[in-house]
């Protein structure tokens, strides 16, 4: 069956620049997960959904980073006013619920020049 | 010190050699253990849950220790597709949250 679909793979942007990074994760799974990873770094958890709500903020950065997720599907990761560090490999994450193995989607490279 | 630590290596083996990694936790409270496997440039993928009597997945068998607080995770008769990086992953409940902790991970290189 389908896994976790991540869009765009690559997104090249301009520092200041606003973007918008797609989760669309494996149907059925109400937990779903943001994680960036820098190069050489280690998984940084950002926010954990519950179907819609976000019980677990503590990872995002800064309040430039927002995060929802409509009808238990498909979440969106937005953050504004990009700075080059925030380039890293935005990971998401699905599971059938908080207890079972994450399966992970391909990343999107994220580049702020 | 760190929730999750483990040795970032690189570990370099021959093929066809038993390897062996440790993770250490600080949190005694912490309820569940994974490793999962990060091939480079790629998304990590799940290797295997530890459970606390040990087991074991062919050539891979994974470990937990409580009273020392750390798990490990042996391979026998290395393969060179075992080259990758492997992570630790510690779930803590806290309340009505569920935190899991990653490991930044231990990169394994196995050579011909």
């Amino acid at each position: 069956g389908a896994g976790v679909s991540q869009s765009p793979s690559n997104k090249v942007t301009e520092k200041g620049k606003d973007v918008e990074l797609r989760c669309d994760p494996i149907s059925g799974h109400t937990a779903l997960y943001w994680y960036r990873q820098s190069l050489g770094q280690g998984l940084e958890f950002l926010i954990y959904f519950q179907g819609n709500s976000a019980p677990d903020k503590s990872g995002l950065p800064s309040d430039r980073f927002s995060a929802e997720r409509t009808g238990g599907s498909v979440s969106t990761l937005t953050i504004q006013r990009t700075q080059q560090e925030d380039s890293a490999v935005y990971l998401c994450a699905s599971s059938l619920n908080r207890d079972n193995e994450q399966f992970f989607g391909p990343g999107t490279r994220l580049t702020v020049l | 010190r760190k929730e999750v630590e483990q040795d970032p290596g690189p570990f370099n083996v021959p093929e066809g050699a038993t390897v062996a990694f440790n993770c250490t936790y600080s949190n005694s409270a912490s309820q569940s253990f994974f490793w999962y496997r990060q091939d480079c440039r790629k998304e990590p993928k799940l290797l295997m849950s530890v459970y606390s009597s040990g087991n074991e997945d062919g050539r891979f068998t994974a470990q937990l220790n409580r009273a020392s607080q750390y798990i490990s995770l042996l391979i026998r008769d290395s393969k060179l597709s075992d080259s990758a990086t492997y992570l630790c992953v510690v779930r803590l409940d806290a309340g009505n949250n569920r935190k899991l902790i990653w490991g930044l991970g231990t990169s394994l290189a196995v050579n011909p």
